[in-house]
């Protein structure tokens, strides 16, 4: 088991809301140091930044996502969640969660990925 | 702001081999660079601060000026095939180059 870990559905549906937790077993959510970030990466593609959440409560996401993008933490569960509406097939990627350093934007930790598909 | 980087490299072993990545400013950045081998999660290879975390080798450097950062790999050795990312942050944003694919001849 790796210090963060994805979990959540492989297949969704067209028109439906992706839905993603990162467990986090090495540090907290609640740590001010770090953002808590999602980084997708479509097959046989590059990576792309999706979005952070810290425990300021500020938020950051990509603009290309940004209508669609929902990131949280849940201190209870020291986990933190993606939500992403409206998906489509361009959606279908591997789903990696990953603590960004706030002072220096480093990721510094990434689970081991989650894959999504989109299809009926 | 967009991040450009050559879709892929070859070396042979033992050579050395310079990785670019190019942003408008990019030497006035903070850039970071990955490592992601087949199947697996990116990891840190070298940081804009030059932190290498356990594991990554001294052949590892990284450096930048003008437009353009590079990670240079000395002595590549088989195991360094992998694709490399590059990464900034820009006004709240975060930014991944396209990634070079090094294979390792």
């Amino acid at each position: 088991q790796g210090l963060l870990q994805e979990s959540g559905p492989g297949l969704v549906q067209p028109s439906h809301t992706l839905s993603l937790s990162c467990a986090v077993s090495s540090g907290d959510v609640s740590d001010v140091s770090y953002y808590w970030s999602w980084v997708r990466q479509p097959p046989g593609k590059g990576l792309e930044w999706i979005g952070y959440f810290h425990s300021s409560g500020s938020t950051s996401s990509n603009p290309s996502l940004r209508s669609r993008v929902t990131i949280s933490i849940d201190t209870s569960k020291n986990q933190f969640s993606l939500r992403l509406t409206s998906v489509t097939a361009a959606d279908s990627a591997i789903y990696f969660c990953a603590r960004e350093e706030v002072t220096t934007s480093l990721f510094d930790l990434w689970g081991q990925g989650a894959q999504v598909t989109v299809s009926s | 702001y967009v991040l450009t980087q050559p879709p892929s490299v070859s070396v042979a072993p033992g050579e050395t081999v310079i990785l670019t990545c190019g942003g408008q400013d990019i030497g006035r950045k903070s850039v970071h660079w990955y490592q992601q081998k087949a199947g697996q999660a990116p990891v840190v290879v070298i940081s804009h601060q030059g932190y290498r975390p356990s594991g990554i080798p001294e052949r590892f450097s990284n450096s930048q000026s003008g437009n353009t950062a590079t990670l240079t790999v000395s002595e590549v050795e088989a195991g360094d095939e992998a694709d490399y990312y590059c990464q900034v942050w820009e006004t709240r944003y975060v930014i991944f180059g396209g990634g070079t694919k090094l294979t390792v001849l």
